[in-house]
């Protein structure tokens, strides 16, 4: 079956650079969640759209924004990277009325 | 918001061992997910259970929504049921899923 698919797996930036985040959700899914993890913490909400629409922010720095494209992918941009950013970055989809995520296998950005 | 309790924190068993991990929560919800974080950092999903009991092998689930917690249960333990366990509800309210501070578990051969 598929799965939700992120890319790219692993991640190396520099300070100030930009980095953009894609997932790719389960077919027919159409709400995509992103979620930030830092070391040795619980994965925290960040912002998910549905029907290519915002529905949900959470602690999202202003650096960072995302979209969801009319195929349903989704696309997170981080702008002026900081060190504090390294984490791994989970995108999780929903089908329409489902209540089950599916999660990706995550982006482990390192930015250093 | 809604508030994830997990306990224990941290757990250490021999191999072979039984464990039963809990998932606290305050309010009320559409649905309660368990995951394993393996060392590679990726969240397997174990259970979609929003209520009642589910079996998969060796590991099991019950979810109780009325008293609003959650048991996951790992039975002869082996060293690849090692890492983080997460549970993630989804309040009735809300929307986006809230995790669980996690339950850090290492099995020693």
């Amino acid at each position: 079956a598929a799965g939700v698919i992120q890319s790219p797996r692993h991640l190396i930036k520099e300070k100030r650079e930009t980095a953009t985040l894609k997932c790719y959700p389960i077919p027919r899914h159409d709400t995509v969640y992103w979620y930030q993890q830092g070391p040795g913490q619980d994965p925290q909400f960040l912002i998910s759209f549905y029907e290519k629409m915002q529905s949900d922010k959470g602690s999202i720095p202003d650096r960072f924004s995302a979209q969801q494209f009319s195929d349903y992918h989704s696309e997170l941009n981080m702008s002026s990277l900081e060190l504090g950013d390294s984490a791994l970055y989970f995108c999780a989809s929903m089908s329409r009325g489902g209540t089950e995520a599916f999660f990706g296998q995550g982006t482990r950005l390192t930015v250093v | 918001g809604i508030q994830v309790e997990q306990s224990p924190p941290d757990l250490i068993l021999q191999e072979g061992a039984n464990s039963t991990l809990r998932c606290n929560f305050s309010d009320s919800v559409n649905n309660l997910q368990w995951f394993h974080q393996n060392p590679w950092g990726q969240l397997i999903n174990l259970f979609y259970i929003p209520s009642g009991t589910k079996q998969n092998g060796r590991l099991s689930a019950t979810t109780v929504a009325t008293e609003r917690y959650s048991l996951l249960y790992i039975s002869s333990s082996q060293t690849t049921d090692s890492g983080v366990y997460f549970c993630a509800v989804f309040p009735n309210y809300g929307q986006n899923f809230v995790f669980g501070p996690g339950t850090r578990l290492s099995v020693l051969p």
